[in-house]
């Protein structure tokens, strides 16, 4: 069965950076489109960034963009985001979603989530 | 970039009630519109997608409907297990973006 599985998470000083990781397992990784998803304490769900099936293509939400990058390593089926010049609004749960597709449409499978907290 | 708009922003209902949760983008996106639940402390789960798909497995009480700017999420009977959040999410253009969320409590 489809599996998403995020580590990295944890808690970091402002303008600090970290990598979050997630490993896929139960599909073929390197044909679908991938999505980090995050969500502050308490709040709704920000979309962040996506990487198309064969990592040619990326976007970024514009409260991430130019700190954040999103990558893939299809040879180990693993998603990842390397997080720069952190701030405490970075703070929220890291969701990394599966796309039936491309890099475009319903996200059907998400991993559990790993937290990050930026704080001094 | 295309806003979701959900309302209500919470809702109290009782089990076997008929709830309604609408959303409503701020240009068309055909049907390109996704539902998901979320309950405390677990990821999202998808619950219908293209605006009326049910995804496999799902109850089939939950069903959805719209097209355009405007869309529905209804639940037929409320069963103790659907209080959760319910989030709609367009899949139209990038960025994608989600409603707000509807938090769905027991009465």
């Amino acid at each position: 069965q489809v599996q998403l599985v995020e580590s990295g998470g944890g808690v970091v000083q402002p303008g600090r950076s970290l990598r979050l990781s997630c490993a896929a397992s139960g599909f073929t990784f390197s044909s679908y489109g991938m999505h980090w998803v995050r969500q502050a304490p308490g709040k709704g769900l920000d979309w962040v960034a996506v990487i198309s099936y064969d990592g040619s293509n990326k976007y970024y939400g514009d409260s991430v963009k130019g700190r954040f990058t999103i990558s893939r390593d299809n040879s180990k089926n693993t998603l990842y985001l390397q997080m720069n010049s952190l701030s405490d609004e970075d703070t929220a749960v890291y969701y990394c979603a599966k796309v039936n597709g491309d890099y475009v449409g319903p996200f059907d499978y998400w991993g559990q989530g790993t937290l990050v907290t930026v704080s001094s | 970039d295309i806003q979701m708009t959900q309302s209500p922003s919470s809702l109290s209902a009782s089990v076997g009630d008929r709830v309604t949760i609408t959303c409503r983008a701020s240009q068309s996106i055909t049907t390109y519109l996704n539902w998901y639940q979320q309950k405390p402390g677990k990821a999202p789960k998808l619950l219908i997608y293209a605006a009326s798909s049910l995804r496999s497995g799902v109850p089939s009480r939950f069903s959805g409907s719209g097209s355009g700017t405007d869309f529905t999420l209804t639940i037929s009977s409320l069963q103790p297990e659907d209080f959760a959040t319910y989030y709609c999410q367009q899949s139209y253009s990038s960025p994608c973006s989600f409603g707000q969320g509807t938090k769905l409590e027991i009465k």
